[in-house]
């Protein structure tokens, strides 16, 4: 099984709408982030939690909301979907505590589409 | 303001030969450096890192260099291998930040040619 899972791994949605997008490890990792891909831009940094009562905006975070449900758990919301929020979202884990806690673990992604 | 550039979108190599994937940086507060691997449908995973007191870091067939005074940093893979292709990110992480901001790379297609 995955450890850092995603869910749904394709979306389709139409402008206005409201989406969510959910994030879940098996890594006892206490740190999650969601970045979004576009093309030719790589990675950026929409939120990232240290813990469930920690959250931070990252260098995109305008249009996005995040909960942190669980340690487990780190959710991604468009409270109003517009076209250019369609990208691949990616969530994130790392461990604080390890030597190596520079290194993220990621998810396989969710595409979505918002026409 | 691309603080991690990837000049090339795109570089293709015969299999046996040598890979070198380039990155260049602005910001003088990058203290530590990693590049991930992305197959498609997957997300990227971890490769290599280096912190900037070093100036290489060897890992099987990865090296990656680290030239501080160009701000520049470079993955070699030799022998590179058709497995290999694949889109490489290098990233970057801010001193007292402890890796929990990383900055990324627009990406490298690498294409290796059996």
């Amino acid at each position: 099984d995955a450890d850092v899972t995603q869910t749904p791994r394709n979306r389709i949605t139409k402008t206005g709408k409201r989406i969510m997008l959910e994030c879940s490890q098996t890594k006892g990792h206490d740190r999650m982030y969601w970045y979004r891909q576009d093309p030719g831009l790589g990675l950026r940094l929409i939120y990232y939690s240290f813990d469930v009562k920690d959250i931070n905006k990252g260098e995109i975070s305008d249009g996005y909301s995040v909960s942190r449900q669980a340690q487990a758990k780190f959710s991604l919301s468009l409270e109003s979907a517009i076209p250019n929020q369609t990208a691949l979202y990616f969530c994130a884990t790392s461990d604080s505590t390890a030597s190596s806690s520079y290194e993220q673990y990621f998810g396989p992604g969710t595409r979505l589409t918002v026409t | 303001d691309q603080q991690v550039k990837q000049n090339s979108p795109s570089l293709s190599v015969q299999e046996g030969r040598i890979s070198i994937l380039n990155c260049d940086y602005t910001n003088s507060m990058f203290d530590y450096f990693l590049w991930y691997k992305k197959y498609p449908a997957e997300g990227p995973t971890f490769l290599i890192s280096i912190s900037s007191i070093k100036d290489k870091n060897e890992d099987g067939r990865f090296t990656v260099f680290l030239n501080k005074s160009a701000k520049h940093l470079s993955l070699h893979i030799v022998p590179s291998q058709p497995g290999d292709s694949a889109v490489y990110f290098c990233a970057a992480s801010a001193l007292g930040t402890s890796g929990s901001r990383l900055t990324f790379g627009e990406g490298t297609q690498l294409t290796v040619n059996p």
